[in-house]
């Protein structure tokens, strides 16, 4: 299957303070792109969709001006967290489609942000 | 929008034993059914999927059925092993006409524990 890479894998970061988080596509290319929020024992939460050479699409109660997304290649999507706090602690995942015919949306690894 | 239920949360086998998760959703126009496997600190890996032209699906140990006028489908794996231990999602979502990737509707998730 595709693969689909996140970096970094683990941040601690100070609250206040911004974190990015990188999601790529490694061998093809992703018109969109998604990014998800779980926290412990919970399933996925979409938090916004990323579509590339345009703006996010983001969900009902996700701050769009602290989770900044940029969709800017079809190869790499990016999920800043700005002016983090404790309550962002979570692990954050992205996942890639292809544009048509194929319906596979792919997972990267997962990047588990702590706010101290 | 689409709703996805997913049952059991928990489900313990004996290993060599079989294992049957299931899911309904809500939305009759949803085509394409997929299921993932998460291990603890990872992203869901894509283990199987089912599109709604089609009744059942079988990799090796791994089955999927899909039954659209109950609107539900299920996970089967037989001849469990210690390794098939993690959680597993099912998720549902349907196409626009244009084609393009559409987002994924979670269910809440089942920890498989497959017992030595």
């Amino acid at each position: 299957g595709a693969v689909v890479s996140q970096h970094p894998s683990r941040v601690i970061c100070k609250s206040g303070t911004s974190v990015k988080i990188e999601c790529r596509s490694l061998d093809f290319q992703a018109t969109t792109m998604f990014w998800y929020r779980q926290f412990p024992k919970k399933s996925l939460m979409l938090m916004a969709t990323s579509n590339e050479g345009s703006k996010a699409t983001y969900e009902q109660g996700v701050e769009k001006d602290k989770f900044l997304i940029n969709h800017a290649s079809l190869t790499l999507s990016t999920l800043t967290v700005t002016s983090a706090h404790p309550e962002d602690s979570s692990f954050y995942i992205c996942s890639a489609g292809e544009w048509g015919g194929s319906y596979e949306q792919y997972f990267g690894p997962g990047t588990r942000l702590t706010v101290t | 929008g689409e709703n996805v239920e997913q049952h059991p949360s928990t489900l313990s086998v004996q290993e060599g034993d079989s294992a049957v998760i299931k899911c309904t959703y809500s939305d009759s126009a949803s085509n394409y059914f997929p299921w993932y496997k998460q291990e603890l600190g990872k992203g869901p890996q894509l283990i199987i999927d089912i599109r709604s032209n089609v009744g059942e699906k079988k990799d090796q140990r791994i089955a999927v059925t899909l039954n659209k006028t109950a609107k539900h489908f299920s996970l089967h794996i037989t001849e469990t092993q210690p390794e098939d231990s993690a959680v597993y999602f099912c998720a549902a979502r349907g196409t626009s006409p244009s084609g393009s990737a559409r987002q994924l509707t979670f269910g809440s998730g089942t920890q498989l524990t497959v017992l030595p």
